[in-house]
Formats: structure tokens, C-alpha cells, sequence
């Protein structure tokens, strides 16, 4: 199992470009998180997905956009993108077999720099 | 509201030395559930620890132990005899019972010198 993987790793965007980053996970987890970290800040939620065609707000996704067509990928789109969001995006899972209890499994990471 | 609290920003402690690293959280949930991540230099996240609210015993898995106290809500990491390859970013997170979404303190970076 390659759990979950991002793509792409690296990007380097001009303000105002639009692009969007793929999350997916081959453990048929039925929830899907977008965080963002930055430094001295920990991670934080963008958006969030508890399945397949349904997507939350988290606590700063103003200026993203999400999609979950298919339970194993969740999409996070940049419409018009600005400095204030370089930053590493990642991406998690979990499967809500027994409740509330379990781990989050995360991604590698995406490392967005925006000029 | 919830909230996750890592006083400690930075330690940095001689390999073979014990540290202890702090965790504080809020939260009017009356279930919820801890966790403990390491973040290595290389970047991932790695999952360490959980702890649901109703299980307040203390947790040792080889060098690292856990210290869940409700009435102070905390929830520690203590490493033992430190190694070099602990060295990385530790962060403590909070989860309630919506959506399962993890609330992160601001991390301790923990440094181990030979």
C-alpha cells in the first residue's frame, strides 16, 4: 500500500495563478483532511471531507476550494493564488472503523511557494 | 473553543539525557481524544501515541512514556535516555467528536546533541 501520496511535492506559483493539489489514499478511508503548516503555527484545517461528494469548512479556508469525486482522491484548489498562502499542504485520512478513536494517516507533504 | 498548548518552542538537550515535553489543551468536549506526532527533518508526520478522554492510564512504549492528567489537562511526552534521532519537531493535537478534526498546538522542536 502506498497510503496516502501528493502530488505535486514541490510547486512555485506567480500571484494571482490558479492551481490545484491532488491527495490520494489506497486505504478506502472515508475521511479526508487539508491542513497547511507554517512556522511557530502547527498545522491547521483548511477544509475537511467525511465522504464521497460532501466537503466542510475547517478553521482557514478562505481563498481554497475542495472536490472529493472519488472517495479515494481529495482535490484542493487554489483559484487565484497569493503570498500569504506559501506554505506545506498536507493531506491525511482515516477510516472511522470504530469510532472516533483512530490515528490520521499523512501525506509527504506539498511545499507551495507563492511570488 | 478548542486549544492546543506547546509552551515549550525549542529544547535542546546532550544525547542520553530525559525530556519532557509539554502538552496543554482546552476543550468542552467531554469525549475526546489525544495524540502525540513527531515530525523528522525529512518532513512527514509520524504517528506516535492516541489517548481517548476516559483513559487516564500512563502510556510506555520503550524510551518514550506518557503522562495523561485530566485534572490539569495535560497530556506529556517524556523520552528517556534522548538518542540523536529524536531530534525533530513534536506536536501535540486535540480531537473532538465532529468530524474527527485534529486541533495541533505550535510544535516543540527538539534537538539532541551527541
Amino acid at each position: 500500500n502506498a497510503g496516502v501520496t501528493q502530488t505535486p511535492k514541490f510547486r512555485v506559483l506567480k500571484t494571482g495563478q490558479s492551481m490545484t493539489l491532488l491527495c490520494a489514499q489506497d486505504m478506502n478511508h472515508e475521511y479526508m483532511y487539508w491542513y497547511r503548516q507554517d512556522p511557530g503555527m502547527g498545522l491547521r484545517l483548511i477544509h475537511y471531507s467525511v465522504g464521497e461528494g460532501t466537503t466542510a469548512k475547517g478553521e482557514v479556508p478562505d481563498g481554497y476550494n475542495v472536490s472529493r469525486l472519488k472517495k479515494q482522491n481529495f482535490l484542493l484548489g487554489l483559484e487565484s493564488a497569493a503570498p500569504s498562502q506559501t506554505s506545506v499542504y498536507f493531506c491525511a485520512s482515516r477510516t472511522i472503523a470504530g469510532g472516533s478513536y483512530n490515528e490520521q494517516f499523512f501525506g509527504p507533504g506539498t511545499r507551495l511557494t507563492v511570488l | 473553543a478548542q486549544k492546543v498548548t506547546q509552551a515549550q518552542t525549542e529544547i535542546s538537550v546532550v544525547e542520553k539525557e530525559d525530556v519532557t515535553l509539554d502538552c496543554v489543551y482546552e476543550t468542552r468536549d467531554t469525549t475526546y481524544y489525544l495524540f502525540w506526532y513527531k515530525q523528522p527533518p525529512s518532513g512527514e508526520l509520524v504517528f506516535l501515541i492516541r489517548r481517548n478522554s476516559f483513559d487516564e492510564q500512563n502510556e510506555i512504549s520503550g524510551r518514550y512514556s506518557w503522562n495523561f492528567q485530566k485534572s490539569t489537562s495535560s497530556f506529556n511526552f517524556t523520552i528517556t535516555a534522548s538518542q540523536v534521532v529524536d531530534s525533530a519537531v513534536y506536536f501535540c493535537a486535540l480531537s473532538g467528536s465532529q468530524g474527527g478534526k485534529l486541533i495541533f498546538g505550535q510544535g516543540t522542536e527538539l534537538s539532541v546533541k551527541p
